[in-house]
């Protein structure tokens, strides 16, 4: 079952502002981790948040976990066209690097 | 960083063949590798996990004798679909992870087409 989900968005952002996403989950995690997928392509790492990390960033990504609401943010400043994709946040199930899933959010920046 | 392949990238075939998958770890040796499928604007669907050495570990709803899974080698894990149908048309996805990093690297994703 899936126990990382977001709230299903499809946003669209002129280029230069921020795209903020969500991700909710029902179980206790270890870690939860946030992707990005082009267009018929794989996915690709972005950033891994600790359940005793509260806030996390890398370059123009931050993101933030509330174990208590079971809930994580995905915010992307500055937005540019090269961030168009599809944002997945994934938590473990098990603890054995077998990753659920959540919906994904659909980003477009328009340039 | 770690870097995972898949091959072949895209396939077509007709109903009732088989399909083979290949996952490679080129980088970093995997004991383990999961295998996702992924239908078209939806998300990522665990299928199974692959074990060196020993039966892959499938999820619940996953037909083990459909998707033939063996993991012959610590950089090699197949997955075999068995007498396709057009409903296992989807976007097939692998992943692996180095020892103790954590988080999983991605293969490219193989386009299978069942006519």
């Amino acid at each position: 079952s899936q126990q990382g989900e977001e709230d299903p968005q499809a946003l669209s952002i002129q280029e230069g502002e921020n795209a903020t996403m969500n991700c909710s989950y029902k179980t206790s995690i270890n870690n939860l981790q946030w992707y990005r997928q082009n267009s018929g392509r794989g996915l690709v790492h972005l950033i891994l948040i600790r359940s005793n990390e509260r806030e996390k960033h890398s370059g123009r990504l931050r993101v933030t976990l509330d174990t208590s609401k079971k809930s994580s943010s995905l915010l992307i400043t500055a937005s540019r066209a090269a961030d168009t994709a599809s944002y997945f946040c994934a938590t473990e199930i098990s603890g054995n690097n077998r990753l659920a899933f959540g919906k994904g959010n659909q980003v477009v920046v328009i340039p | 960083g770690a870097v995972v392949s898949q091959h072949p990238s895209r396939v077509i075939c007709k109903s009732g063949t088989s399909v083979k998958i290949e996952c490679r770890s080129l980088d970093f040796q995997a004991t383990t590798m999961f295998w996702y499928r992924q239908f078209p604007k939806q998300s990522l669907m665990l299928m199974a996990t692959s074990n060196e050495g020993s039966k892959a570990t499938y999820e619940q709803g996953v037909e083990k004798d459909k998707f033939l899974i063996n993991h012959a080698s610590l950089t090699l894990s197949t997955l075999t679909v068995t007498s396709a149908h057009p409903e296992d048309s989807s976007f097939y996805i692998c992943s692996a992870g180095p020892p103790a990093a954590g988080e999983q690297y991605f293969g490219p994703g193989t386009r299978l087409t069942v006519t």
